[in-house]
């Protein structure tokens, strides 16, 4: 019973474009929601973070929304770069529990 | 220095065996977790300790034991392995988010593919 979805298992855009990432979930208790990033035998890095008291968070060339009311949100990487060809995992949790329930992972080729 | 780190990185075994992954951090966390990565690529939470005690068994079978000597590391030892358990195994930390809050962000090790024959 997959908790977080993320329907595109794939991604190709070319360098310099925006990349936009989706997510969508079905437990309204999630507060908390990250994106992790991941290259091939290594694990997932930490990217971007976002509580469900924000609709929006930015850090750099990345930005997190967050639609509470239609349980969806997104990753934008604008302008991509070649160095961001990886796997991007949506991952939630919710209040007083420990761990993530990750999406299936979405994978992104930025092409030069 | 690696923050979380695993050993070790492959690990082939035969069906039947006995074989530990090991964990530390050092990152100061009070919280850490295993997770598998299965041949569909999703991750699910195995274990989780805080502060050495166990907070969450999700339904793995009890061939699967973690230990945690002490808050800076966590190791799974499986017994009697099987073809199914073939998997990337990642061993993850967070800060302890406390009552009221959600789970603080989770820092993984880079894995160990397990492959039973």
């Amino acid at each position: 019973d997959q908790q977080v979805k993320q329907n595109s298992p794939s991604l190709s855009v070319q360098e310099g474009r925006i990349s936009i990432l989706n997510c969508d979930y079905t437990n309204s208790m999630f507060d908390y929601f990250l994106w992790y990033k991941k290259y091939p035998a290594e694990g997932p890095t930490f990217l971007i973070s976002i509580s469900s008291i924000k609709d929006k968070n930015e850090d750099g060339r990345f930005t997190v929304f967050l639609n509470k009311s239609a349980k969806h949100l997104s990753l934008h990487i604008v302008p991509s770069q070649p160095g961001d060809s990886a796997v991007y995992f949506c991952a939630a949790s919710a209040l007083n529990d420990y761990k993530l329930s990750f999406g299936a992972g979405t994978t992104v080729t930025v092409r030069a | 220095d690696t923050a979380v780190s695993q050993t070790p990185k492959y690990l082939v075994t035969q069906m039947g065996n006995d074989k530990s992954i090991k964990c530390e951090q050092n990152l100061g966390h009070d919280t850490m977790y295993w997770y598998k990565q299965d041949s569909k690529k999703f991750l699910k939470i195995m274990f989780s300790y805080n502060n050495k005690e166990l907070i969450i068994n999700e339904t793995v079978p009890n061939r699967f034991s973690p230990k945690s000597p002490d808050k800076a590391h966590l190791n799974l030892h499986i017994n009697s392995l099987e073809l199914g358990d073939s998997a990337v195994y990642f061993c993850a930390s967070s800060q302890d988010p406390g009552p009221g809050t959600s789970t603080d962000t989770q820092y993984f090790g880079p894995g160990t593919r397990l492959t039973v024959l």
